[in-house]
């Protein structure tokens, strides 16, 4: 089974550019976060999808960040402008829920690295 | 106010010895969640063991288990017999309605030979 697929790895732009970040999640999962990982810190929800819906996006700073979940798979997060604060990893997870056996556990890709100078 | 604390963030600890890194949490949900994650220097994160708010049993997988002590809030882990490998980052996280799931700020675990 495939994983979590994230690109690109690394990023970076100067601030007041913008970029974006694309996910695809574990085939069937229907549950879909993104996360910001500042280095040091502890990952930071940022937004929750339940197949092409908004669950959760309470911590999104959304005057410059969208993030959309088109036909409830793939999804892409956005940053414009950036700002020098925005500098960390980007994690994106899926997740199957926790209908029947399943406990929710997250299953994380490798991350996308964006250094914003 | 629903949030996770790990009060340690860093830790030294003799190969081969036990370690316990601390989690509280609190929440008014009933029914929740608990996970433990590593994540070492190449970044990836793991999972290592899972509890249910409404598991009597505590957790256990291989040398993982999970003190789970609901009165208290606390789903501290448990390393038996570590290893050099096991040196990295550990993150409590809890799974809350509609399937929220928060982290706390992390350990760095440091295993010395």
């Amino acid at each position: 089974e495939a994983g979590v697929a994230q690109s690109p790895r690394y990023k970076i732009i100067e601030k007041r550019q913008s970029v974006a970040f694309w996910c695809n999640p574990i085939s069937g999962h229907a549950t879909l976060y993104w996360y910001q990982q500042i280095l040091g810190q502890g990952p930071k929800l940022l937004i929750q999808f339940q197949n092409n819906g908004v669950v959760d996006d309470s911590q999104l700073p959304k005057d410059r960040f969208s993030a959309e979940r088109l036909k409830g798979v793939d999804s892409t997060l956005k940053i414009q402008p950036a700002k020098l604060e925005d500098s960390a990893v980007y994690l994106c997870a899926s997740s199957h829920g926790t209908s029947g056996i399943y406990t929710g556990e997250l299953f994380f890709g490798e991350g996308s690295r964006l250094t914003v100078l | 106010a629903q949030k996770i604390t790990q009060t340690q963030p860093g830790m030294f600890v003799q190969e081969k010895e036990a370690v316990t890194l601390d989690c509280t949490y609190d929440t008014s949900d009933q029914s929740y969640g608990l996970f433990w994650y590593k994540q070492p220097s190449s970044g990836e994160m793991i999972f290592l063991i899972y509890q249910g708010s409404y598991d009597e049993q505590n957790a256990t997988e291989g040398r993982y288990s999970l003190n789970f002590q609901k009165a208290r809030k606390s789903a501290n882990l448990v390393i038996s017999a570590s290893q050099l490998g096991d040196s990295a980052m550990y993150f409590c996280a809890m799974r809350l309605l509609d399937d929220k799931i928060i982290f706390g700020k992390g350990t760095r675990l440091h295993i010395l030979p």
